[in-house]
């Protein structure tokens, strides 16, 4: 069956404090991973979309990348602004609709 | 230029009522996608419509259903409503639904049933 899993489910940092979110897949026939980020009380706001092993993506201090089996969301120097949940999704495989993960909570302190 | 409006933003029905959450799409955008949303399950898809016509769906009960109208805003309906139906309701529209299009979300109608 294809999923996905995002881990970790939570994850608080200290301002300038860098880490990275993962996304794991399984499927066969990726047509694209897509990285969300929500806010409370909004709908998911479109990141990055990647499409091939190797391939990297970057907006201010986000930068996504993408492997066979995982995708990253490496957040560089973090700002409080950057609190939200993190989701990503992938359309591939049999399935014709955008499968998501369960998102990871981010909470950024000053 | 505006973005996808959902309306209305809170609702609080009653177990066995039915209710009806309405979408308007991003002015162009012709494909519009329903999501559940719940704190254990995450985004869970229900439908897509495109030019008026359903054109993929989603494991949910026949109790979900949904329609798009020629200017491609989208209602969706939920009869019989259950306790577990308590959710956010999230629209989401793009120009033509392929896979490589970004999706763009509205703020969700919150839907209580007790």
């Amino acid at each position: 069956e294809d999923q996905v899993t995002q881990s970790p489910e939570a994850l608080r940092l200290q301002e300038g404090e860098s880490s990275s979110l993962n996304c794991s897949y399984t499927v066969s026939g990726l047509r694209g991973l897509f990285w969300y980020r929500q806010d409370p009380g909004k709908g998911p706001e479109f990141l990055f979309t990647l499409y091939s092993a190797g391939e990297e993506k970057e907006k201010e201090r986000l930068k996504a990348t993408l492997t066979k089996k995982e995708s990253f969301l490496h957040i560089t120097a973090p700002k409080p602004e950057d609190s939200a949940t993190y989701l990503c999704a992938f359309y591939g495989g049999a399935t014709n609709k955008l499968i998501f993960g369960t998102g990871t909570l981010l909470a950024v302190q000053p | 230029k505006a973005g996808v409006t959902q309306t209305p933003r809170y609702l609080i029905k009653t177990r066995g009522q039915q209710v009806t959450l309405s979408c308007s799409p991003i002015s162009g955008h012709r494909s519009v996608s329903w999501y559940q949303q719940t704190p254990g399950q995450g985004l869970q898809f229900l439908f897509e419509y495109f030019s008026e016509t359903q054109r993929n769906k989603g494991n949910f009960p026949g109790r979900f259903s949904g329609r798009q109208f020629s200017n491609s805003r989208s209602e969706m309906n939920v009869s019989t409503l259950e306790l577990g139906d308590s959710a956010l309701y999230l629209c989401a529209s793009s120009l033509a639904g392929r896979d490589n299009e970004k999706l763009f979300f509205g703020s969700g109608t919150q839907l209580s049933v007790l």
